[in-house]
């Protein structure tokens, strides 16, 4: 089955950049969709397709994806921004969705 | 505005068995596939089962396929997950999730989960 690997956590100081990966086998041929998740509430959609973003999400999050890596970056960081990032896929061999390890971002 | 609203959950010993219901409202329902996916306390999101909008197709994960079977009633707007033979391992927070379209894409919009307790 498809394995999306992400870096358990990532620390950053308030107004530097974040950037959290999604490892992947060919990776860049999916297209990679990221979610946030706050204590004790459900997920919310912050980028789509790659690197489309959801009305009402900032334009501060941004994604890319190629080869066998895709990234969530978010530049100029803000407190509120600390939360459980998960990439997730649609794996057309088993007709699977898959979410990724899950990576905790933590703002200094 | 879209609205899911997650019923059902509760404490079930092992191998027992238990429906969730997931209330859709604020859109077509009978035009979008839709999906649970289920979180174990302190652990990551894992997809569950996705049934297409109309019913005529259901995927499983591997970790419940057998068990669990996911349906739809279009008329009453409402999404349901029957699980049977649990196991503690089923213990999550179930959501449900509405796909952006129908089949092979991602998850636009979520309830706020129901929990499920599978312990003697």
């Amino acid at each position: 089955s498809y394995v999306l690997t992400q870096p358990p956590s990532v620390s950053v100081a308030p107004g530097q950049t974040a950037r959290i990966t999604c490892g992947g086998n060919n990776i860049g041929s999916k297209s990679v969709h990221w979610y946030q998740q706050k204590p004790g509430q459900a997920p919310v959609l912050v980028v789509y397709d790659d690197s489309d973003r959801p009305s009402g999400i900032p334009e501060r999050f941004s994604g890319s994806n190629s080869g066998n890596t895709a990234t969530l970056t978010i530049s100029r960081v803000e407190a509120g921004d600390e939360a459980d990032y998960y990439c997730q896929v649609w794996d057309s061999s088993s007709d699977h969705y898959v979410f990724g390890t899950g990576t905790k971002v933590t703002v200094l | 505005q879209v609205q899911l609203v997650e019923s059902g959950g509760g404490v079930v010993q092992p191998g027992g068995s238990l429906r969730l219901s997931c209330a859709a409202s604020g859109f077509t329902f009978s035009s979008y596939g839709m999906h649970w996916v289920r979180q174990a306390p302190g652990k990551g999101l894992e997809w569950v089962a996705f049934i297409r909008y109309d019913g005529s197709n259901k995927y499983y994960a591997d970790s419940v396929k057998g068990r669990f079977t996911i349906s739809r009633d279009n008329s009453k707007n409402t999404l349901y997950l029957q699980m049977n033979s649990l196991r503690a391992e089923d213990t999550a927070v179930y959501y449900c999730a509405k796909s952006v379209h129908d089949y092979g894409d991602f998850f636009d919009y979520w309830g706020q989960g129901t929990l499920v307790t599978v312990s003697s």
